[in-house]
């Protein structure tokens, strides 16, 4: 079955506590990325990385970072998280960045 | 100044009473208008994406058209499961490739 699969779908934690939210899609897509969605804001783009090893800013990247070793594989890293990144985070992966995107099942993070 | 704006914020609708939604863009140099499906808790659904102006796509209860400046999500005779967040993202040339997302309209159909 064709999916993208997020862990942990829930996740609470004390600021500053480094954690990484791991991402893993099984459809060969070269493009991923990663979003949070909070109430009143949508949905807003972190990081998305184009292929291995290539990765960029989207509209919201301060306090995360990623890593694109895999093709399959797309960690989001909060080296020190604090109150304000407390948010729904998804994972998504397309063919490209102009297709169809799949979607992870989300991961509820609180940071207290 | 938002890229993306989807309006209504909220719809109700009474079953089997058509409606539309609107998602406007500003952004320049299109790429691809996206909709998405999303219940609570779960991740965005793909229902369509549209590439140019004048080209609609239909699945089941749905249709989807695009404009130069909108795109609008036509529902006919809409059921209660059809009920859901519906979001519109854009993608455009620009220097960093970024996907944006409208705030999304929330549906509710009642039986």
């Amino acid at each position: 079955e064709a999916q993208v699969t997020q862990n942990p779908r829930y996740l609470i934690t004390v600021t500053g506590k480094k954690l990484t939210v791991t991402c893993s899609q099984n459809m060969n897509h070269e493009y991923m990325s990663w979003y949070r969605q909070d109430p009143g804001l949508g949905l807003r783009q972190i990081y998305y990385s184009m292929n291995v090893e290539v990765t960029d800013k989207g509209d919201v990247p301060e306090g995360y970072k990623v890593s694109r070793k895999e093709k399959r594989n797309f960690p989001l890293i909060l080296e020190s998280p604090s109150p304000n990144q407390t948010s729904l985070y998804f994972c998504a992966s397309s063919l490209q960045a102009n297709t169809e995107a799949f979607f992870g099942q989300g991961t509820r993070l609180t940071v207290v | 100044e938002d890229q993306v704006t989807q309006s209504p914020e909220a719809l109700r609708l009474q079953e089997g009473e058509s409606s539309s939604l609107n998602c406007s863009y500003t952004v320049s140099g299109l790429r691809g208008l996206f909709w998405y499906r999303q219940d609570p808790g779960k991740g965005p659904e793909f229902l369509f994406t549209l590439y140019s102006a004048g080209e609609e796509k239909e699945k089941e209860r749905l249709k989807a058209t695009l404009t130069k400046k909108e795109s609008f999500l036509h529902i006919t005779a809409p059921k209660p499961e059809d009920s859901a967040t519906y979001l519109c993202a854009v993608h455009y040339y620009s220097g960093n490739t970024p996907l944006v997302f409208g705030k999304g309209t929330r549906l509710s159909v009642i039986a």
